[in-house]
């Protein structure tokens, strides 16, 4: 079975500037999807970013943009110059190409500092 | 606009009864999906169904059932099996290989 890990709890950033979620893991397939969901305290959930792993060229949407490491399994969330907007919880979640199932991660808040 | 909603907002339960939450979308999709989320933790589903008048448990089915008698809907019932149902509960759906899209939740607690 697929699982996500997402090692950090909690992240801070200062507003305007540039921080890194990370997110890892484990899987026997080798095509497959990944997600960064964001959930901001009115508890909708937001997707933020997708990456077919089938592709090299890392996913871009303006100020968000992930580090996907195949061979290791490590799929991160950057997030540029942050706003006070960005302040929420971020989940990893992984989709297998043959179902559409998703398995999440546990999580990471992020606090965006003024 | 599609979307999908989720009701009631808020729902409380008292001990040994059963609860329906609702979800209904409008987006056409074929697979429907309800989640848990408790603190500290990440999502958990709970059943997915593909098509209509088909669904399958996913990780923790116990004490949950569902129908899909209808594309539109995919109401989920908490039962009195269920010693711990207070938790967050989101519905998505989705169709094709599209990212799944979902409800704004319900929030279940015990009175």
């Amino acid at each position: 079975a697929q699982t996500v890990t997402q090692s950090q709890p909690e992240m801070s950033v200062q507003e305007a500037e540039t921080v890194t979620l990370s997110c890892t893991y484990d899987t026997s397939e080798s095509d497959y999807y990944l997600f960064w969901y964001k959930q901001p305290p009115s508890r909708q959930m937001i997707l933020v970013i997708r990456q077919e792993a089938y592709k090299q060229q890392n996913a871009t949407e303006n100020r968000f943009s992930v580090n996907f490491q195949k061979a290791a399994k490590s799929f991160s969330l950057k997030i540029s110059d942050s706003q006070l907007g960005d302040a929420a919880m971020y989940f990893c979640a992984y989709r297998s190409a043959w179902g559409n199932k998703l398995v999440f991660g546990a999580g990471t808040i992020l606090r965006v500092k003024s | 606009d599609g979307g999908i909603t989720q009701s009631p907002k808020y729902l409380f339960r008292k001990e040994g009864q059963n609860v329906t939450l609702s979800c209904e979308q409008n987006l056409n999709h074929d697979a429907m999906y309800w989640y848990r989320q408790d603190p500290g933790q990440g999502l958990r589903l709970i059943y997915y169904s593909q098509i209509v008048n088909d669904f399958q448990k996913g990780d923790i089915a116990e004490g949950y059932s569902v129908s899909r008698e209808k594309k539109e809907s995919f109401p989920l019932t908490v039962t009195s099996a269920q010693k711990n149902p207070t938790a967050f509960y989101l519905c998505a759906s989705t169709i094709g290989n599209q990212p799944q899209h979902f409800g704004d939740g319900t929030r279940l607690s015990i009175l």
